[in-house]
């Protein structure tokens, strides 16, 4: 297996602008995640998926962002005006089933100047 | 209170030593718990999974858990240099099976 892919692996873009990072989980997959991870503040959930429905997004920063998954082998992360403060790595993660291990894509990484 | 805590170290120790990395919880109706490696610049990566009390062994890592005190270990015998890392501790809890990660324990082993 490819294990979870995620694309791009690096983004620089100028404040304003919007991004939209990629994920396709592992096939079989029926869990997918979106963390965000800083120094200050480590491994964030930002929302999470099972069977592509929305079911936690208490960590969704604001408005600015939000997420997708239209089918099982794809969701996107959307930031829409980015910040500076948004600069961090993003990972995405799937799990095939609620009580088991999750497995982690390489994550992107973004810079907002 | 976070939900899930941990030191951030550094955790030093010499090499061939056994480190030793804590965790503790505060949901008592947690039902399973992970341990994670993270390599600078490198994604988590599973290297336990434990859910009833007790301990866990695979290899050099061995896991504990002890739900009456909603702690979590990790012991790794025999420390080598490429064990050099940041563990992060991770809990599965609540009706939706969130996933809580702690701040994660930056492991330094010295040659």
């Amino acid at each position: 297996d490819a294990g979870v892919i995620q694309s791009p692996r690096h983004e620089v873009t100028e404040m304003g602008q919007e991004v939209t990072l990629r994920c396709k989980p592992i096939s079989g997959h029926n869990s997918l995640f979106w963390y965000r991870q800083t120094m200050m503040r480590g491994l964030e959930l930002l929302i999470y998926f099972n069977n592509n429905v929305p079911i936690d997004d208490s960590g969704m920063p604001e408005d600015r962002f939000s997420a997708k998954m239209p089918n099982a082998s794809f969701s996107t992360l959307k930031i829409q005006p980015s910040e500076p403060r948004d600069s961090a790595v993003y990972f995405c993660a799937s799990r095939l089933d609620r009580l088991y291990e999750q497995y982690f894509g390489p994550g992107t990484r973004l810079t907002v100047t | 209170q976070k939900e899930v805590e941990q030191n951030s170290g550094p955790l030093s120790v010499p090499e061939g030593a056994i480190a030793s990395l804590n965790c503790t919880y505060s949901d008592r109706g947690s039902q399973s718990f992970f341990w994670y490696r993270q390599y600078s610049g490198k994604s988590p990566e599973l290297i336990m999974s434990i859910y009833s009390n007790g301990d866990k062994e695979d290899g050099r890592f061995t896991a504990q858990l002890n739900k009456a005190s909603q702690y979590v270990s990790l012991l790794i015998r025999d420390s080598q240099p490429s064990d050099s890392a940041t563990y992060l501790c991770a809990v599965i809890s609540g009706g939706y099976q969130k996933v809580t990660f702690g701040i994660g324990t930056k492991l330094q082993v010295i040659p």
